[in-house]
C-alpha cells in the first residue's frame, strides 16, 4: 500500500496563475479532506468529501475547488492563486465508520509570489 | 463554534524528563478529542484519541484523560527519548464530519 500520495511536493505559483494539487489513497477510504498549514494557525480544513460524487466545504474554501469523481482521487484546484495561498497543503483519508484515524499525505509546499 | 486551545510552545526538555503539553477544548455535544504528531517532513499522524468523558488514550508511553469538567485533553509522557521530537497537534471532532486542529506545539528533546 502506498497510503496517501500527493504531488508536486513543492510549487512555485505567480499571483493569478492556476494549477491542481494532486491527492490519491489507495485503501479504498470513503472520506478525504485537504488541510492547510500555516505557522501559528495548525491546520484548517479546506473541503472534504464523505465519497465519490459528494464533497462540501470547510472552515477555509474561498479560493479552492474540488471534486470527488472516484474513491481514490481527491484533487485540489486553485483558480487564481494569491499571496495569501502560501501555505503547506495536507491530504487525509479515513474509512467512514473511523474517520477520526486520518492518514496524512507527505503534503505539497506552495509559493505563490 | 467548536476550537481547540494549546500551549505555546516551542518546548525543550532533557531525555528522561516528564512532559505535559496542555489542551483545552470548546465545543458543543459531546466531541472526541485526539493528539496526532507531526514528524520532521512527514504529516500528521494519529497518537491517541478517546470519544467519551473520563476515557484515557495511550500509545507509546504517551497518555491523555478526556476530562469533560475542566475541557482539557493534555497530553503526558513520563520519560521523554529523542525519537519524540517532533510537533503535537490536539483536535477534536465535533457536529459533523469536520476536524479542529490546534496550533501545534514544538518538542525538542536534547541528550
Amino acid at each position: 500500500n502506498a497510503g496517501v500520495t500527493q504531488t508536486p511536493k513543492f510549487q512555485v505559483l505567480k499571483t493569478g496563475q492556476s494549477m491542481t494539487l494532486q491527492c490519491a489513497q489507495d485503501m479504498n477510504h470513503e472520506y478525504m479532506s485537504w488541510y492547510r498549514q500555516d505557522p501559528g494557525m495548525g491546520l484548517r480544513l479546506i473541503h472534504y468529501s464523505v465519497g465519490a460524487g459528494i464533497t462540501d466545504q470547510g472552515e477555509v474554501p474561498n479560493g479552492y475547488n474540488v471534486s470527488r469523481s472516484t474513491t481514490e482521487d481527491f484533487p485540489l484546484r486553485l483558480l487564481s492563486a494569491a499571496p495569501s495561498q502560501t501555505s503547506v497543503y495536507f491530504c487525509a483519508s479515513s474509512r467512514s465508520d473511523s474517520f477520526y484515524e486520518q492518514y496524512f499525505g507527505p503534503g505539497t509546499r506552495l509559493t505563490v509570489t | 463554534g467548536d476550537s481547540v486551545t494549546q500551549m505555546e510552545g516551542p518546548v525543550t526538555l532533557s531525555e528522561e524528563a516528564f512532559l505535559t503539553i496542555n489542551c483545552t477544548y470548546t465545543a458543543t455535544g459531546y466531541p472526541s478529542l485526539f493528539w496526532y504528531v507531526q514528524y520532521p517532513g512527514e504529516g500528521l499522524q494519529l497518537l491517541l484519541k478517546a470519544t467519551k468523558a473520563d476515557d484515557k488514550g495511550s500509545n507509546k508511553g504517551f497518555e491523555a484523560t478526556y476530562r469533560k469538567e475542566t475541557t482539557s485533553f493534555h497530553l503526558e509522557k513520563g520519560s521523554v527519548q529523542v525519537s519524540d521530537s517532533a510537533v503535537y497537534f490536539c483536535a477534536l471532532s465535533g457536529t459533523g464530519n469536520q476536524f479542529y486542529f490546534g496550533t501545534g506545539t514544538s518538542l525538542t528533546v536534547i541528550p
